[in-house]
């Protein structure tokens, strides 16, 4: 089955510093997702991507969809305490390519700690 | 309310037992999506129902496992004899129709623990 590879696992930086992180698939994905899960919540989109070569913003957020549609990062610049939690990467699937709907196959996650 | 809701927020049971996990998507929203979270790992889909389509359940890990979703709008997700193994958080998401554009919004989730 598809596989996404999230990295790093985790990441302890300080506050003000840049970040960042990304994920790689063995398969193309159409459309590729960064959420952010806190502690006892669900996750919340933070940027989605539909075009391979896509650079979007959101904030101090900074996503990229790879030109070969099988990896993207995500930048977090000038980090503050807020940005604590849980970043996931997630790749849509197509139900015009086999799949039964648009469901999301995740990363495991990139844990950040942000030290004041 | 203004969000997925999910009830109830944890479950303690025992194995053998049969639980049954709730959601409540967003009003309008036709399509809904069930995940479970295991420790430390990302998000792994389970079944996708849209309006009074036949479901997508290839995500059902065993025949334990199964899900309703009656007039369009709540939806049970129920496990049978549950296992060690499905300790896990169950996630539901929902989405205004299914479509490749459209973002899925995730309730808080229900943490799962069988002893």
């Amino acid at each position: 089955g598809q596989q996404l590879n999230q990295s790093p696992q985790s990441m302890f930086i300080q506050e003000g510093e840049d970040v960042s992180m990304n994920c790689t698939s063995s398969s193309i994905f159409n459309t590729w997702l960064w959420y952010k899960q806190d502690p006892g919540e669900g996750p919340v989109l933070l940027i989605a991507l539909y075009k391979a070569g896509e650079l979007t913003s959101n904030g101090r957020l900074t996503a990229q969809f790879g030109i070969t549609r099988k990896d993207s990062f995500l930048n977090i610049s000038a980090s503050i305490p807020s940005d604590v939690g849980i970043y996931f990467c997630a790749g849509q699937n197509d139900p015009y390519s086999g799949a039964g709907s648009y469901q999301l196959t995740f990363g495991k996650g990139t844990k950040l700690s942000v030290i004041p | 309310g203004a969000g997925v809701s999910q009830s109830p927020s944890n479950k303690v049971t025992e194995k053998g037992k049969d639980v049954e996990l709730r959601c409540d998507p967003i009003s309008g929203h036709t399509a809904l999506y069930w995940y479970r979270q295991s420790l430390g790992q990302g998000l792994e889909f389970l079944i996708y129902f849209q309006g009074n389509s036949a479901p997508d359940k290839s995500g059902l890990p065993s025949d334990r496992f199964s899900a309703e979703r009656t007039g369009g709008s709540v939806s049970t997700l129920t496990i049978q004899r549950t296992q060690q193994e499905d300790s896990a958080v169950y996630l539901c998401a929902s989405s205004s129709s299914g479509g490749a554009l459209d973002t899925q919004y995730f309730g808080p989730g229900t943490r799962l623990t069988v002893l």
